[in-house]
């Protein structure tokens, strides 16, 4: 069963920590991101990667990095968490091109607290 | 960034009912995708649809693509407490890359037994 792991599914980090949120997949997909959810703001895109080593600054990356020196690992770093990360987070990959219908493969979320 | 505007927002609704929500763009999409997201998981596609006017079934939930191309439907005919959960819609078109989708903001649905 092809799948997309989020390292952790609860996470409680003090403020000014560094924190890593780490995402593995297993279907060899180029594209990979992270998404913060919000209620009643949806889905917002922080980073994402097309290839190993390449990143692009989604609409929300301030406060946060990213990481890929693996096809398969995308791993979300917050330089020093404030209140204000407190969200769920998401990781999700695909395929390149049109030929490759299917969207987004999602993980289960990490909800993060920082207190 | 641009986000779809999806409504209704939330809807509580009785066991065996019929629930209808939209997406609407203001850009022409040529694929439109619909995600269940379960309490506490991440989200599972449901639909795809690829060209106008399509009409796609899954079980007991039908999705249109709008002959505009900048909308989109779900209906959940008969509605169980196992639907609830947030509905997204993510659609994708030329101007914004091949590979990366807008997402709606989200339906919450929360059936009454």
């Amino acid at each position: 069963d092809v799948k997309v792991t989020q390292s952790s599914r609860y996470l409680v980090k003090r403020t000014g920590e560094k924190v890593f949120l780490e995402c593995v997949q297993d279907m060899d997909h180029e594209n990979m991101f992270w998404y913060r959810q919000d209620p009643g703001l949806g889905l917002r895109l922080i980073y994402f990667s097309y290839d190993v080593k390449m990143k692009e600054k989604g609409d929300i990356p301030e406060g946060y990095s990213v990481s890929r020196e693996k096809k398969e690992r995308f791993s979300l770093i917050l330089e020093s968490a404030s209140t204000n990360q407190t969200s769920m987070y998401l990781c999700a990959s695909s395929t390149s091109g049109f030929l490759s219908p299917y969207g987004y493969t999602f993980g289960s979320g990490t909800r993060l607290t920082v207190v | 960034g641009q986000q779809l505007n999806q409504s209704p927002q939330s809807m509580f609704i009785q066991e065996g009912e019929d629930v209808s929500m939209n997406c609407t763009s203001s850009s022409i999409f040529n694929t439109w995708l619909w995600y269940k997201q379960d309490p506490g998981e991440g989200p599972v596609l449901l639909i795809a649809l690829y060209k106008a006017g399509e009409l796609t079934s899954n079980g007991r939930l039908t999705a249109q693509f709008g002959i505009t191309r900048k909308d989109s439907f779900l209906n959940i005919s008969a509605s169980i407490p196992s639907d609830v959960g947030i509905y997204f819609c993510a659609g994708r078109s030329t101007t914004s890359g091949t590979y990366k989708y807008i997402f709606g903001t989200g339906t919450r649905l929360k059936v009454l037994a």
